[in-house]
């Protein structure tokens, strides 16, 4: 019973693709978020997202977007990518109202070569 | 955005006590969290501590945090090899979903 799922595990691409990560969860949470987590093990907030409200972080590039097609899915779309996008990509999950509890997914291990 | 600052590296013997250290600035911080991760895994919550409290023990681990000081600190007893990992301090602000990650803190437990 996988409370947060994603896929794919890893995905290596090369530079100019557009790429998805998918992600699931099965809480029945109402909000979804996607972490970045550099080489250094720095983990940002890329996005915060309930069916009310998105919440971007002004630093990531509109090359990202997430994509919501249902309350238990966030999937992450990037245009033309970078060799800087290479990164651990987590995706995340939690009730509005109870945000002590974030359930986090395994993570997206993305190369851009 | 808010700072969460960590040191980077912590290494302890087995048996030992660990302490992780973890400053911020938010002074509206709601919630206070500790988050493990192991190598090529997702990140698992430990436990968290509210703003109001000054401490909360959970079996091996003991969650301190000093408000005035904005310093929270996850002391882990009897610090085991299983416990070697990445550990993340992290807060939330009083309104919205925004959650705030420490630098994290790499523990190494010899044996």
């Amino acid at each position: 019973d996988t409370a947060v799922s994603q896929t794919p595990k890893y995905l290596v691409t090369q530079m100019g693709n557009d790429k998805s990560i998918k992600c699931e969860q099965n809480l029945g949470h109402d909000t979804m978020y996607w972490y970045k987590q550099d080489s250094k093990k720095f983990l940002k907030i890329m996005f915060s997202y309930n069916n009310k409200e998105l919440i971007i972080n002004e630093t990531v590039p509109n090359r990202f977007s997430p994509k919501s097609p249902d309350k238990a899915h966030l999937n992450l779309h990037i245009n033309s990518l970078e060799l800087g996008d290479s990164a651990v990509y987590f995706c995340a999950s939690s009730q509005a109202g109870l945000k002590y509890e974030q359930y986090f997914g395994p993570g997206t291990r993305l190369t851009v070569t | 955005g808010e700072d969460v600052e960590q040191s980077l590296f912590l290494s302890v013997r087995e048996g030992d006590s660990s302490v992780i250290n973890c400053t911020y600035t938010d002074s509206s911080s709601t919630y206070l969290y500790w988050y493990k991760q192991e190598p090529g895994a997702g990140l698992q919550l430990l436990t968290y501590i509210f703003s109001n409290m000054d401490m909360k023990q959970d079996q091996r681990l003991t969650v301190l945090l000093n408000k005035k000081d904005k310093h929270l600190s996850l002391r882990i007893a009897d610090t085991q090899t299983g416990d070697s990992a990445i550990y993340f301090c992290a807060e939330t602000p009083q309104t919205g979903n925004q959650f705030y990650f420490g630098t994290g803190t790499s523990l190494t437990v010899i044996p």
